[in-house]
């Protein structure tokens, strides 16, 4: 049972506008959101994080929007850049009895057009 | 410069070989974990050690085996009875604390191929 899910595979985007992420959970004791980005053959390096009592957490270009009602969030990437191009992966972690672990979704290969 | 690194880059083993890959972290932190992505998915946990001598099994841990004999290596020792051993693993590593969200760091990952 996925509990973090990313239900586009990948997401075109031309250079300049908005890209819109989005990532769904299911379980409501999730009370961090992180982001991550990746490239080929590297590892994850982190990107932006939203705690539950936020609504927005903003960054340079990067925002993350949580809805928890819809147990919802999204990021948002303005100006889209060729660099953002990546796959990006959205986690969240539950209060400390879970071991530290962060749940994963597969991921959104974003592509930026130029 | 603080980091995770992790190596070989690639490697490759015939079927039947046990193989282990090495992670070493100089950022002092507690937490460590081993992840495997195959093409097309998110991260998938197979094992995670919190403190030094303690590690608890993942989400996949058949077939793979560790060690955290020292706060800053924890190799993943990849057996001969992991069926599909092919993917990209990936170490990382966190610093708990008494708050509850968990940023965790990376290293560059490990291509394993079995012939």
């Amino acid at each position: 049972d996925q509990q973090v899910k990313q239900n586009s595979p990948s997401l075109s985007v031309q250079e300049g506008r908005i890209s819109i992420l989005n990532c769904d959970y299911t379980n409501s004791m999730f009370d961090y959101f992180l982001w991550y980005k990746k490239y080929p053959a590297e590892g994850p390096t982190f990107l932006i994080s939203i705690s539950s009592i936020k609504d927005k957490n903003e960054d340079g270009r990067f925002t993350v929007f949580l809805n928890k009602s819809a147990k919802h969030l999204s990021l948002h990437i303005v100006p889209s850049q060729p660099g953002d191009s990546a796959v990006y992966f959205c986690a969240a972690s539950a209060p400390l009895d879970s071991n530290y672990q962060l749940i994963w979704g597969a991921g959104t290969k974003l592509i930026i057009k130029p | 410069d603080g980091g995770i690194t992790q190596s070989p880059k690639y490697l490759f083993r015939k079927e039947g070989q046990n193989v282990t890959l090495s992670c070493e972290q100089n950022l002092n932190h507690d937490a460590m974990y081993w992840y495997r992505q195959d093409p097309g998915q998110g991260l998938r946990l197979i094992y995670y050690s919190q403190i030094v001598n303690d590690f608890q099994k993942g989400d996949i841990a058949e077939g793979y085996s560790v060690s955290r004999e020292k706060k800053e290596s924890f190799p993943l020792t990849v057996t001969s009875a992991q069926k599909n051993p092919t993917a990209f693993y990936l170490c990382a590593s966190s610093r708990p604390s008494g708050l509850s969200y968990n940023e965790q760091f990376f290293g560059p990952g490990t291509r394993l191929t079995v012939l």
